[in-house]
This record gives C-alpha cells, structure tokens and sequence, in this order.
C-alpha cells in the first residue's frame, strides 16, 4: 500500500515563494505527481517526477528524492490565482495514489 | 477536441435508490478511473479499468460496481444508496502509450451526489 502526507494548509503573501512538502510510504513507485485543484474545479495537471532531482516549468517546480519518499513542490512569484488545493499523488501498480490535499491561501 | 465528460453533474437521491453516474471519454484511452473526494480524505481509489471487460477494485470499492463495455465509457453505478456516499465523484482516464504507470491522468468535471 501506500501513506501519503502533506500539510493541510499553508498561507502565503502575494509575489512570495511557498514549498509545499510531501512524504510517501509506497511498495510499488513508479513517479510522483503534482496536481492543481481550484474550489469546486477538477484537478489539473502540474508536474511529474520519476527520477530524482528537480523539474522546473516556469513558475513551478517540483523536486524528488526516491530513497527519501520525499518530494516538494515549489510556488514562486505567488499570483492571486495560486490560491488553490495542491494534491501529491504517487503512482504504482498501474495505478495514481492521492495525499489529502494542501490548502495554499495566497493573500494580498 | 477530445474529452471527458460527466452526468450528471449534480444528483440528489434517497438511501436505498440504484444511481449510475456516467463517464465518457473521447481520448481512445485504455485506462479509466473512479474517484471519490471527501474533506480530508482527498481522492480516493473507487474502481477502475485498464481495457474493455476489465475491472478491479480501490481503496474504497464497497457499496460500488463499474462495468466496461468499450473503450469509452465507465458507468459507476450505487446498488444502494448511503449516507456515507455523499461525495464528489470524479472520472479519470489516461493514456495507454506511455505505459499503465506513467502518464498523467485527465479528470472529467465531478459529480456531486447526496444521498438523503
């Protein structure tokens, strides 16, 4: 199986940087995903890691270390429109698993 | 352009009622997913579908059946409707191409269901 955890929220001020960590526990791993979900929207795609190391896609990036479990995802420049649930999600076995979500509050 | 569409979007229904939410995609994808999302809890694994007459169960399959007949659609369907089924819904599908591991998944809008 597999135990994903992350923070449940995180507040940030506009045009700042925020890091968003994410640890799993997983028998099976086959990469690790970022997903961006607005209030009453469904996710969207951000980012996928399967080696280590970071992947930078503008604004975004995200960072993974296998041995660890460990992956981050970095906001910078923080925009209004940022404010947002960011979901980690690990796939293995054919199949994406998700964390329960960080709440990024963005405020003026 | 391709897609994947939902329906119906929102439904209200009673405890004990059959309900089938519908998931249709036009991608010509093998694998499909069923979601559930709750406060807290996240997306959860309901069922999902690597091919046509392929089923197998997630994390929380319990009280739900998926059936597929082609490539494009996996109807979830409520024998009978609980309380504990109030959630929102989310179909998913992705491609084939890159491997059943790999690839992102491309969700369908969400399904909000109560059950009273």
């Amino acid at each position: 199986g597999q135990n994903i955890d992350q923070p449940t929220e995180m507040t940030a001020t506009e045009g700042a940087i925020v890091q968003i960590n994410c640890t799993y526990q997983t028998s099976g791993f086959n990469g690790l995903f970022w997903y961006q979900q607005h209030a009453g929207e469904a996710p969207t795609f951000l980012s996928y890691n399967v080696l280590d190391g970071l992947e930078e896609k503008g604004r975004f990036s995200s960072f993974l270390s296998r041995s660890k479990g460990y992956s981050y995802l970095l906001l910078k420049e923080l925009q209004m429109k940022d404010s947002a649930s960011y979901l980690c999600a690990v796939s293995g076995w054919g199949k994406l698993q998700f964390g329960a979500g960080t709440q990024v509050v963005v405020t003026p | 352009d391709a897609e994947i569409t939902q329906s119906p979007r929102h439904k209200i229904t009673e405890t004990g009622r059959q309900v089938t939410l519908a998931c249709h995609q036009t991608w010509n994808h093998n694998n499909m997913f069923w979601y559930r999302q709750d406060l807290g809890h996240g997306l959860r694994l309901i069922h999902y579908s690597y091919g046509v007459h392929d089923t197998n169960k997630g994390e929380v399959s319990d009280g739900y059946s998926v059936s597929r007949s082609n490539t494009e659609d996996l109807p979830l369907t409520l024998e009978s409707a609980a309380s504990s089924q109030t959630s929102v819904y989310f179909c998913a599908s992705r491609s084939n191409l890159a491997g059943a591991n790999t690839g992102e998944l491309f969700f369908g809008e969400g399904s909000r269901l109560t059950v009273l």
